[in-house]
């Protein structure tokens, strides 16, 4: 079974610093890896999705990365700030979505202005 | 282009209570999965629909059902409610049915509180 892990729990870090957040999963067959954001009390909104043939996705100041050998993926935010306060979740899918995505618990971000 | 929307956003239910949750996808989305977030057990997969048609289930009692209308609209089922349901539930759509290779837009969640 799917587990994934997301290190650190949280974060906090001055405004306008670079950033990675990780991921590491322990299946080696997996299809698709996604990162959300979650502010409090919302649903989550999709940053960017790996496909399987994919190690890597950008989108604006995001750069996640996908390695399948060594079972993990990073989130790269540069120039960190204010708005990018959010948990931010990591999810995995086996080929086929049998078990949907297995979400990671998340790391709970803070940019402090 | 209207997002994914869920109701009702808040309930309050008691122990052995039934309650039924709904979902309308992006229009032109078939497959709407479902999500339970707990703090506890963070984010754990319920089911997911594609075309009327259950594809896939997470590991959960059967308690917990659901259904897609042929207008792609899906509604979840939670019968003989206890304590540990108390959850966000949590609706997300997607063009096709596999779960993994589309990017999937989640609603606002269903928060659900069982006394």
């Amino acid at each position: 079974k799917q587990e994934v892990t997301q290190i650190p729990a949280a974060l906090s870090v001055p405004e306008g610093e670079n950033l990675v957040l990780n991921c590491s999963f322990t299946d080696s067959a997996i299809y698709n890896l996604q990162w959300f954001r979650q502010d409090p009390g919302k649903g989550l909104t999709s940053l960017l999705l790996i496909q399987s043939s994919q190690r890597e996705q950008t989108s604006g100041r995001l750069n996640a990365s996908l390695d399948k050998s060594s079972g993990r993926s990073t989130l790269y935010i540069a120039a960190s700030q204010p708005g990018d306060s959010a948990t931010y979740l990591c999810a995995g899918s086996l080929r086929g979505g049998a078990d949907g995505l297995t979400f990671g618990k998340g790391t709970h971000l803070i940019i402090q202005p | 282009k209207a997002g994914v929307t869920q109701t009702p956003r808040y309930l309050i239910k008691t122990r052995g209570q039934q309650v039924t949750l709904s979902c309308s996808p992006i229009s032109g989305h078939r497959s709407v999965s479902w999500y339970q977030q707990t703090p506890g057990q963070g984010l754990q997969f319920l089911f997911e629909y594609f075309s009327e048609t259950q594809r896939n289930k997470g590991n959960f009692p059967g308690r917990f059902s659901g259904r897609q209308f042929s207008n792609s609209r899906s509604e979840m089922n939670v019968s003989t409610l206890e304590l540990g349901d108390s959850a966000l539930y949590l609706c997300a759509s997607s063009f096709s049915g596999n779960s993994g290779a589309n990017v999937l837009t989640f609603g606002a969640g269903s928060r659900l509180t069982v006394l």
